[in-house]
């Protein structure tokens, strides 16, 4: 059971957007950054968004970030069938002194 | 370009301590920005921090485990290291090296993992 936590799933058609959501506390989403990855299955984790809402070079601009309070969302807009891959987020936490990953999400499209 | 390349035995038997390096090409260790870390991924499930260490020794992991866990870094080698003890069927899983961009908490790049089973 993560301190963050994911929808297990979500799905839309491609074209459309999708928001995927990590829902936290005041010692982690609430007081620090947020950063997001994208795992295709059988691949390396790839950072999409960091700093809640910055994009690494190379990431397409149809990804986007936010964080309010304890939360924070990814969205990806004109979803391609590329985009099917699960989705963590990964802040720190201070009661627990480290790093906190979600649940992760998977992402059907 | 950095380049993060882990390695270590694919089985280690239970009971027994589990050994891997991280290899970092393209740039020193040596940095005030960064630490370097462990995450992992056991079959069918999602990512699991495990620790992070900078070049000067200073650590951070998991409260889950303590005891168990040893982070080293060889700055003449430009490595970082992990030793988990006392491993069991539950440490199975691929183990990853990415490094981590201090104070705002991202892992970029990553390496590209290996995986330790562990069975007799």
């Amino acid at each position: 059971q993560s301190v963050l936590t994911q929808p297990p799933s979500v799905s839309a058609a491609p074209g459309q957007k999708v928001t995927i959501s990590c829902s936290g506390s005041t010692s982690n989403i609430g007081s620090k950054d947020v950063s997001w990855y994208q795992q295709v299955p059988g691949t390396v984790p790839r950072l999409v968004i960091y700093e809640n809402e910055k994009r690494p070079s190379g990431v397409p601009d149809r990804f986007s970030g936010s964080k309010s309070g304890t939360s924070a969302t990814l969205g990806i807009a004109g979803l391609q069938a590329g985009d099917e891959a699960n989705y963590y987020c990964l802040t720190w936490d201070n009661r627990r002194g480290g790093l906190v990953f979600g649940g992760g999400t998977t992402l059907t499209v | 370009q950095l380049q993060l390349l882990e390695s270590g035995p694919g089985l280690v038997r239970p009971s027994e301590s589990l050994s891997l390096t991280c290899s970092v090409s393209g740039a020193s260790i040596i940095s005030d920005d960064y630490f370097w870390g462990w995450v992992r991924q056991a079959p069918g499930k999602g990512l699991q921090w495990i620790g992070l260490i900078n070049h000067s020794g200073t650590k951070y992991d998991d409260p889950s485990f303590r005891g168990r866990l040893t982070l080293s870094v060889d700055i003449s080698n430009n490595q970082v290291s992990l030793s988990l003890s006392s491993v069991t069927a539950a440490d199975t899983a691929r183990y990853y090296c990415a490094r981590h961009r201090r104070l705002v908490d991202f892992f970029d790049p990553w390496g590209q993992g290996t995986f330790v089973t562990v069975s007799s």
